[in-house]
């Protein structure tokens, strides 16, 4: 069983640009977070998925932010018009019904020039 | 709301110490989970425990183990003779624990860096 993947793990884009990432969680797992981590900082929620659905969505999601699920399995972060404030290392975890831990993917680092 | 404070913001030790990162938590909710992450050089976060506010039992993992005492709202973690491979920033996190599961955001501290020398 293969763990949470993400791609690209890194992205450097000039301001204004658009920028989408992937998440694969692992399959079979039902939930769907994402998170965003700034230099020197732990994780903060972004939005979480149960199945196809967004479910929650955190005040740090701007409008300029988007997720999809489309069909319950992979998950997509858009940003649009990056700002220099929108780099970060955006992180994926995905956990099965029930109460359970979160597992992790290896993140996205962004870097907005 | 729900708080987690790791005051130590970085440890240096020399291996085979024992260490101990600190871990405070502010909630509200009467069940909530507790939990540690490991985060190597590497970026990826990696799930060490989860810990439910009704067990306070100490729990020993190999050379980790784990202290939850309610009374002062800590989750101590602590590494016994540590070894260079333990270099890393390890989180301990809080969520709310919700009877019929279902959404559970955690809410980390800030880390602690570890660096353990030769």
């Amino acid at each position: 069983d293969t763990g949470v993947s993400q791609d690209p793990r890194h992205k450097i884009t000039k301001r204004g640009q658009n920028v989408t990432f992937r998440c694969d969680p692992i399959s079979e797992h039902n939930r769907l977070y994402w998170y965003r981590q700034t230099l020197g900082q732990g994780p903060e929620f972004l939005t979480y998925f149960q199945n196809e659905a967004q479910l929650e969505k955190s005040r740090l999601l701007s409008d300029r932010f988007s997720a999809e699920r489309p069909k319950g399995s992979f998950s997509t972060l858009e940003i649009q018009r990056t700002e220099q404030g929108d780099s970060a290392m955006y992180l994926c975890a995905s956990s099965p019904a029930g109460d359970h831990e979160q597992y992790f993917g290896p993140g996205t680092r962004l870097t907005v020039t | 709301a729900q708080k987690v404070t790791q005051a130590q913001t970085e440890i240096s030790v020399v291996e085979k110490e024992d260490v101990t990162l600190d871990c405070v938590y502010e909630t509200r909710d009467t069940t909530y989970y507790l939990f540690w992450y490991k985060q190597p050089p590497s970026g990826e976060l990696v799930f060490l425990i989860r810990r439910n506010s009704f067990d306070e039992q100490n729990e020993i993992s190999g050379r980790y183990s784990w202290n939850f005492q309610k009374s002062t709202s800590s989750f101590n973690f602590t590494i016994t003779a540590s070894q260079v491979v333990d270099s890393a920033v390890y989180f301990c996190a809080l969520s709310e624990a919700r009877p019929s599961g279902g959404f559970q955001k955690l809410v980390f501290g800030t880390g602690t860096r570890l660096l353990v020398s030769p």
